[in-house]
């Protein structure tokens, strides 16, 4: 069954690094999204990208955040200057149909700001 | 605010008996709902979905049933097992934001 993947699983980083978080979403999906879980938190949406442009994105994702898609495969998520409180599970999620369809969310990249 | 909830955080089960989780909407014009898993250290994995035109879904070992009337969604688990140990999420179309999940709990 396709999947959706994540690179790296764990990332550590200093303060004010830039971190690129990177995701292969399932090939013949339309629409990709980036998650984040701080620890012992819920679920909180990021962004939602289509058609190589941002759908919608939350209060969360500020100026620091960017995504991309560079390629055909590949959609990444950008940390400008991490910050301690960026320290999360970042998941990525792609769907066929957007809304109408279910979210297949990768396992997820550890992000640790020291 | 959110539109959908969960009603409780936490759910202790023991092994065999059946577990039912249960979710309030307030969009009376939802019409596609979704539930979602979350194992310890993965990703939220989708186990069932539900569209407006039916009250009752089935899948393996689970059963999502609709009440539109008191917008009212719940997931029930037949013969709970160790593995169905995991926090629960309800979502609905059109709105990217989960609750903060019901997590179950497997009594051996």
């Amino acid at each position: 069954e396709p999947e959706v993947t994540q690179t790296p699983s764990h990332q550590v980083t200093q303060m004010g690094q830039e971190v690129i978080l990177r995701c292969v979403p399932i090939s013949n999906h339309l629409y990709f999204y980036w998650y984040r879980q701080i620890l012992g938190q819920k679920v909180e949406f990021l962004v939602s990208f289509y058609n190589n442009e941002i759908s919608e994105k939350s209060e969360i994702f500020d100026d620091q955040f960017s995504v991309e898609r560079p390629d055909g495969s590949n959609f990444t998520l950008k940390i400008r200057s991490t910050k301690l409180e960026d320290s999360a599970m970042y998941f990525c999620a792609s769907s066929g149909t957007g809304t109408n369809s279910p979210l297949h969310f990768g396992n997820g990249t550890r992000l640790t700001v020291t | 605010g959110e539109s959908v909830g969960l009603h409780l955080p936490t759910l202790s089960v023991q092994e065999g008996d059946n577990s039912i989780i249960n979710c309030a909407y307030s969009n009376s014009a939802s019409d596609y709902f979704i539930w979602y898993k979350q194992e310890s250290g993965k990703g939220p994995q989708f186990i069932i979905d539900i569209r407006s035109n039916m009250d009752k879904r089935q899948g393996q070992r689970v059963t999502v049933l609709l009440n539109k009337t008191v917008k009212h969604l719940s997931l029930q688990i037949a013969a709970t097992q160790p593995g169905d140990s995991a926090v629960y999420f309800c979502a609905e179309r059109g709105k990217l934001s989960f609750g903060a999940g019901t997590t179950v709990t497997v009594r051996a």
